[in-house]
């Protein structure tokens, strides 16, 4: 069984850069959930997406974006980036909406200067 | 809105030194209390889900309980390879997980 990975696993951007950050799910998980993850700090809901559509967001600005493709696969699009972006990126699946466990990539850490 | 606090922040303890680890949530209708470990540098591992009060599980050295308000981790005669960041989670709306900020546990040789 083909675990959550995510892509690249760092990146140093400048403010005001675009970035787009992407993660494969895990085999059988139709449901990609992004998050951040702070240093010192548990992971924030950015949101999440269910047979590509958007399902839930939490509170980040309309510069962050994303997408999910017909192979379940996702990617997270920030725009405008500023310095308290830097952060761990998480992306998580799951098999569907209800309440069975996610499990988690290892993340792509931006750095924003 | 719900909200998710972990005690303490940071605990450090021999090997072999057994304690628990503290997780308190308000939430109206708990549907799901979520444990993972997060070793520096990777993502969330998940453990366990509990669903109701007075259900547990364990793992190895690991045992999760649930009450109304909480969940306990215990940790039975750690050894220094369980060193991590330990995060409960609980579910809200859809399938939005809201973390506590992590116990960093570190166990000494």
């Amino acid at each position: 069984e083909t675990g959550v990975t995510q892509s690249p696993t760092h990146l140093i951007k400048t403010r005001g850069q675009q970035v787009t950050l992407r993660c494969s799910s895990q085999s059988g998980h139709n449901t990609v959930s992004w998050y951040q993850q702070a240093l010192g700090q548990g992971p924030q809901f950015i949101f999440q997406y269910y047979r590509e559509e958007e399902n839930g967001r939490g509170n980040f600005p309309p510069r962050f974006s994303g997408l999910q493709f017909p192979n379940y696969s996702s990617e997270l699009n920030v725009n405008a980036l500023e310095l308290d972006d830097s952060a761990l990126y998480l992306c998580a699946s799951s098999s569907d909406r209800s309440n069975q466990p996610q499990h988690f990539g290892d993340g792509t850490r931006l750095s924003i200067l | 809105e719900d909200q998710v606090t972990q005690s303490p922040e940071a605990l450090r303890l021999q090997e072999g030194e057994s304690s628990s680890l503290n997780c308190s949530y308000t939430v109206s209708g708990l549907r799901g209390l979520f444990w993972y470990r997060q070793d520096p540098g990777k993502g969330p591992e998940f453990l366990f889900t509990l669903y109701s009060a007075g259900e547990e599980k364990e793992k190895e050295r690991l045992k999760a309980t649930l009450t109304k308000k909480e969940s306990f981790l215990h940790i039975t005669a750690p050894k220094p390879e369980d060193s991590a960041t330990y995060l409960c989670a609980t579910i809200q709306g859809a399938q939005k997980l809201v973390f506590g900020q992590g116990t960093r546990l570190t166990i000494n040789p």
